[in-house]
């Protein structure tokens, strides 16, 4: 299993619904996760991180961690045309100097108005 | 503030040539990390500066890569002998590695190097 997988969509959404975009990881990641942004031609905007099982909420966004089962997903509520771009998740990594961040290769998500 | 930094935008450079690409963090940031992003590839870890601490190299493809990081601040990420396969959006990141958002990093537009 690669450290951090995504499937690579594209996820189309109509507008107003929820947008879900999961994320698995294996053993050699430590529990440290981001979700970026990264519009075509753009470079990555972090969304959101969790470092804790459970949710977390910032406005839209909701960030959802669950070590046992080793996923970690985001949900946009009222997804709008605007969020159509590539998510990231990333994990931070567990050896070494544990300073990079190791990504998957992104979900593309289309929000359909 | 001021977000991440890198100049050039764009560079094209023939094949052998060297070329270096620079980063100017976010003040106050002490830990600054070179990614690259090849067309269709994920986001791939080159190197990372922590402080006054050795880097971590373990990213760099081969030996024709090197970068340095001058006086806690600015980086230069420097590619002799540039190949084909460099041909990428070179991004760096900068991150504050200490209170709530000690992990998080945040990114520059990128260089994009095209290699002829």
């Amino acid at each position: 299993q690669k450290e951090v997988e995504q499937n690579s969509g594209p996820l189309s959404v109509p507008e107003g619904a929820i947008a879900s975009l999961n994320c698995t990881y294996s053993d050699r990641v430590s529990q440290s996760f981001f979700w970026y942004r990264q519009y075509s031609g753009k470079s990555p905007e972090l969304i959101m991180s969790i470092y804790s099982n459970g949710d977390k909420e910032d406005g839209r966004f909701t960030a959802q961690l669950n070590k046992a089962s080793q996923y970690v997903s985001l949900l946009i509520r009222d997804s709008q045309p605007s969020d159509s771009a590539t998510y990231l998740c990333a994990a931070l990594n567990y050896g070494g100097s544990q300073g990079n961040l190791i990504f998957g290769k992104g979900t593309k998500l289309s929000v359909k108005p | 503030g001021a977000g991440v930094s890198q100049s050039p935008s764009n560079k094209v450079t023939e094949k052998g040539k060297d070329v270096e690409l620079r980063c100017d963090p976010i003040s106050g940031h002490t830990a600054l990390y070179w990614y690259r992003q090849s067309l269709g590839q994920g986001l791939e870890f080159l190197i990372y500066f922590q402080g006054n601490s050795a880097p971590d190299k373990s990213g760099l493809p081969s030996d024709r890569f090197s970068a340095e990081r001058t006086g806690g601040s600015v980086s230069t990420l420097t590619i002799q002998r540039t190949q084909q396969e460099d041909s990428a959006v070179y991004l760096c990141a900068s991150s504050p590695r200490a209170g709530t958002s000690i992990y998080e990093q945040y990114f520059g537009p990128g260089t994009r190097l095209t290699v002829t």
